[in-house]
């Protein structure tokens, strides 16, 4: 995968969990985040680094420095529990980070 | 609400040609400034992009795959194809089509089908 993601991170319930995202093409910006659940469909939570699709709660948030893309989920919830993917693109194509398992516990 | 559902073989041969289609409700393919793509994920792994077609027909395809893929749209029928040929087992995986929606050079995607398990198998 060109965009490199830690493959576990593990949060307690309200606390905060940081998700990574490193690439050259992250630098480009309009970085997107997708949330999945197992045996679901992934679910857009986070899209131009930083705006959340209507109906994703304000505790997710994204920002961007250099060539690192963070997803901030603040307020972790138990339901926050999934696979974590970032998604770039590169001379007009897509690419995907190999995802980040979020463990709540 | 805009809809996508996946439909084709869930068994395929090695060799052979794995033919998909995707439904579009709630939206329409001809009237709309968005891209269709096809993505998939093997069993256990992360999400692949594989290409995407426009309303117009013009397509982009993921570089690797481009000697084996085609995506095709049939605006009548509010649906498009993904065509790809030589499977291998290395082509298990679930598929998945998506409306993408592009800002600048880029695109999310929005909306996404529940997705179909693709096994390639003798």
């Amino acid at each position: 995968y060109e965009l490199t993601q830690p493959s576990s991170v593990s949060v307690s319930p309200g606390q905060t969990a940081s998700i990574s995202c490193s690439g050259d093409q992250v630098a480009d910006g309009y970085v997107c985040w997708y949330q999945q659940r197992p045996g679901q469909s992934p679910i857009l939570v986070i899209f131009q680094d930083n705006e959340r699709p209507s109906g994703i709660p304000e505790r997710f948030s994204g920002s961007t420095s250099g060539n690192t893309a963070t997803l901030t989920i603040s307020g972790t919830q138990p339901m926050d529990e999934a696979d974590y993917y970032c998604q770039a693109w590169e001379y007009g194509t897509v690419i995907f980070g190999g995802g980040t398992k979020l463990t709540v516990l | 609400q805009v809809q996508l559902q996946e439909s084709g073989p869930g068994l395929v041969k090695p060799s052979q040609t794995l033919s998909l289609t995707c439904t579009v409700s709630g939206d329409s393919i001809h009237s709309g400034e968005y891209s269709w793509s096809w993505i998939r994920q093997p069993a256990g792994k992360g999400l692949e992009w594989i290409g995407r077609v426009y309303r117009s027909g013009n397509t982009n395809y993921k570089r690797s795959m481009k000697s084996r893929v085609s995506i095709s749209v049939d605006t009548s029928k509010n649906q498009f194809s993904l065509k790809l040929s030589s499977l291998t087992a290395a082509d298990t995986a679930v598929y998945y089509c998506a409306r993408g929606t592009h800002s600048g050079p880029t695109v999310r995607f929005d909306y996404w089908g529940q997705g179909t398990l693709v096994t390639v198998s003798s």
